[in-house]
């Protein structure tokens, strides 16, 4: 099985960084995901690590270790508009078969 | 390009009505999920559609609960006899393939009066 977890919640102030992590438990790995969602609105994919290592986009980097079955989001130069839910997901090794997202950490960030 | 589409955007219905959701994904994408998330919470998997396999519905919290797919364009998502408990935001969100980034819909909020 799966077993995704995340801190519920996480406040930050602007300008800051803040790292939000995400450690899972599954019976095989292909890959975890990470998704923003703002308050009202659909998730939107932000990042997709399948090999060890951080992998930066901008102002966001997405950390893997498979060995530890841990994975962070880094978040630099926070602004105000980065106060959203960050979705961790795991992607299982058979490719048809269906992600797992774990439950989100909300994420405030005072100015 | 056309991204995923949900209908109805907002939906308001009587306890013990029936509802009907629908999803259009975007073409081409073999995959399609169907999710609940209600206020403040995270996304709660509903059930999976996979090209011509057989749907996971391992998810669905009850047998008033069901959801169709026509190949690999619409689906609707039904809710027979709603409760109050049934009150969310529906998402639907589909894939090229299995496994790969997935496209959300707008969703649809339910709220059951």
């Amino acid at each position: 099985g799966q077993n995704i977890d995340q801190p519920t919640e996480m406040t930050a102030t602007e300008g800051a960084i803040v790292q939000i992590n995400c450690t899972y438990q599954t019976s095989g790995f292909n890959g975890l995901f990470w998704y923003q969602q703002h308050a009202g609105e659909a998730p939107t994919f932000l990042s997709y690590n399948v090999l060890d290592g951080l992998e930066e986009k901008g102002r966001f980097s997405s950390f893997l270790s498979r060995s530890k079955g841990y994975s962070y989001l880094l978040l630099k130069e926070l602004q105000m508009k980065d106060s959203a839910s960050y979705l961790c997901a795991v992607r299982p090794p058979n490719r048809d078969d269906k992600i797992i997202f774990g439950k989100g950490t909300r994420l405030h960030i005072l100015p | 390009g056309a991204g995923v589409s949900q209908s109805p955007s907002n939906k308001v219905t009587e306890k013990g009505k029936d509802v009907e959701l629908r999803c259009d994904p975007i073409s081409g994408h073999t995959a399609l999920y169907w999710y609940r998330q209600r206020l403040g919470q995270g996304l709660e998997f509903l059930i999976y559609f996979q090209g011509n396999s057989a749907p996971d519905k391992s998810g669905l919290p009850s047998d008033r609960f069901s959801a169709e797919r026509t190949g690999e364009s619409v689906s609707t998502l039904t809710i027979q006899r709603t409760q109050q408990e049934d009150s969310a935001v529906y998402l639907c969100a589909s894939t090229i393939a299995g496994g790969d980034e997935q496209y959300f819909g707008p969703g649809t909020r339910l709220t059951v009066t």
